[in-house]
């Protein structure tokens, strides 16, 4: 029972590069989300998908791409990394819409620097 | 739209100390109310979590009750503990797929 699962835990990028940050999630949930944490700050929200086949933006989506080809896996590309981009992302995913009952259910996260 | 205002932290206490952190939230209708917890260097954790007025929602000692009158869920725990040191974070979900965070309080307990 892995729950929501992140790779990698840590990466640190040069300006200018790009990469995808891993999420998959083994329950069946249909609903997908990506956030950013800044220190000291609140969740941000970047992008979001309700199924497979459907994405949409968030609240910071800039800089960012998603894809949601399974049920299962939501990776979010970074396109051109800016130092702006430094930060600790995390994957979540609830069970019908938006979880009522249930609550979300967040992977560990990824440490992201641009340098 | 949506919003949620927690209190300001870090949040210091003694062990054994009571625990409030306050929250207010603005919405239209009926959100369900929720708090997570983050442990340094994890993601978020669902802690506890209330779906109607009045309702209260408990999980290890700590309690929150959803008060619609005062648009208020803040979170109570009677005795923390040194591993209670985390960062708490008041939610809520109202008509649309997505949750509004509050920005989180750190809470720090001392041995």
């Amino acid at each position: 029972n892995a729950g929501v699962t992140q790779t990698p835990k840590f990466r640190i990028l040069k300006i200018g590069q790009s990469m995808t940050l891993q999420c998959a999630q083994d329950m069946n949930h249909n609903y997908m989300y990506w956030y950013r944490q800044d220190p000291g700050m609140g969740l941000k929200l970047i992008y979001y998908s309700v199924g497979a086949g459907i994405t949409d933006k968030g609240e910071v989506p800039n800089g960012y791409n998603v894809s949601r080809s399974t049920t299962e896996d939501f990776p979010l590309r970074l396109e051109l990394a800016a130092p702006s981009q430094t930060s600790v992302y995390f994957c979540a995913s609830s069970f019908r819409q938006g979880g009522d009952n249930y609550g979300y259910t967040f992977g560990s996260g990824t440490r992201l620097t641009v340098v | 739209g949506d919003s949620v205002t927690q209190m300001e932290g870090p949040v210091t206490l003694s062990e054994e100390a009571f625990l409030t952190i306050n929250c207010t939230y603005t919405a239209t209708g009926y959100p369900s109310l929720f708090w997570y917890v983050q442990y340094p260097g994890e993601g978020l954790q669902l802690l506890l979590k209330a779906t109607k007025a009045d309702d209260k929602g408990s999980n290890k000692g700590f309690e929150a009750t959803y008060r619609k009158e005062t648009t208020s869920f803040h979170l109570e725990k009677g005795s923390v503990q040194v591993s209670d040191s985390a960062v708490y974070f008041c939610a809520l979900k109202g008509g649309s797929y997505i949750p509004t965070f509050g920005r989180g309080t750190s809470l720090i307990v001392h041995p």
